[in-house]
């Protein structure tokens, strides 16, 4: 079966920037999307198709990824951010659709 | 505003079939531009996308769980419905349904809406 690998935890204080990496073997050729959970709510939609933000997620929220790799950034991250964080994409052939493991961002 | 609901049984026994629905309201499922997905959270195995399904009734399954999954809908009602046969302890989890379609241009991953969840003990 196909994984997706993100670290446990990202720390930052407040107004500092956050990166949650995510790397699979097929990210270089399938999206990745992102997804935000706070606690006791369900997941959030925060990045789509590696950079684009739905409407409605703040401007510090970017996206990118390059060659197995896919990044979240949470520029100027606020206490309100503080949440778990999971990727979500595919294997090459599209039929193992996965979510990593999580991390959890904590901004203190 | 588009919203989702999971209903069902809190509690299934081991070897049963749990059964949930997904009421949709304030839009329908019937609707060529939105596919509709289950995915499931447990401590142990985090969250799982179970199978997604679309306005032509076509069905992609998880591989991990195809031979106890049927996923389908009943636009009469404007709800969707999941079916897990022979379950197991190792199934308990917190079920929650979605809607993608609004955001997707490359292939089915942007869930936008999603209900607030339903969590299924299996247990005797």
């Amino acid at each position: 079966s196909y994984e997706l690998t993100q670290p446990p935890s990202v720390s930052v204080s407040p107004g500092q920037t956050a990166r949650i990496t995510c790397t699979g073997d097929a990210l270089p050729k399938k999206y990745a999307y992102w997804y935000q959970q706070k606690s006791g709510q369900a997941p959030v939609l925060v990045m789509y198709e590696d950079s684009k933000r739905p409407s409605g997620i703040p401007e510090r929220f970017s996206g990118s990824s390059s060659g197995t790799m896919a990044t979240l950034t949470v520029s100027g991250a606020q206490v309100e951010d503080e949440a778990d964080y999971y990727c979500y994409s595919t294997d090459s052939t599209g039929a193992h659709r996965v979510f990593g493991g999580g991390t959890k961002l904590t901004v203190l | 505003q588009l919203q989702l609901q999971e209903s069902g049984p809190g509690l299934v026994k081991p070897e049963e079939t749990l059964s949930l629905n997904c009421t949709v309201s304030g839009g329908s499922t019937n609707s060529r531009n939105y596919y509709w997905v289950w995915i499931r959270q447990s401590p142990k195995k985090g969250l799982e996308w179970i199978g997604t399904l679309y306005q032509s009734g076509s069905t992609y399954y998880n591989p991990s769980l195809e031979s106890r999954v049927t996923i389908s809908g009943d636009t009469s009602k404007n709800h969707f419905s999941l079916k897990l046969t022979s379950v197991t302890a190792a199934d308990t989890a917190i079920f929650y349904c979605a809607r993608g379609g609004e955001y997707d241009t490359a292939g089915p991953g942007a869930f936008d809406v999603w209900g607030q969840g339903t969590m299924v003990t299996v247990s005797s």
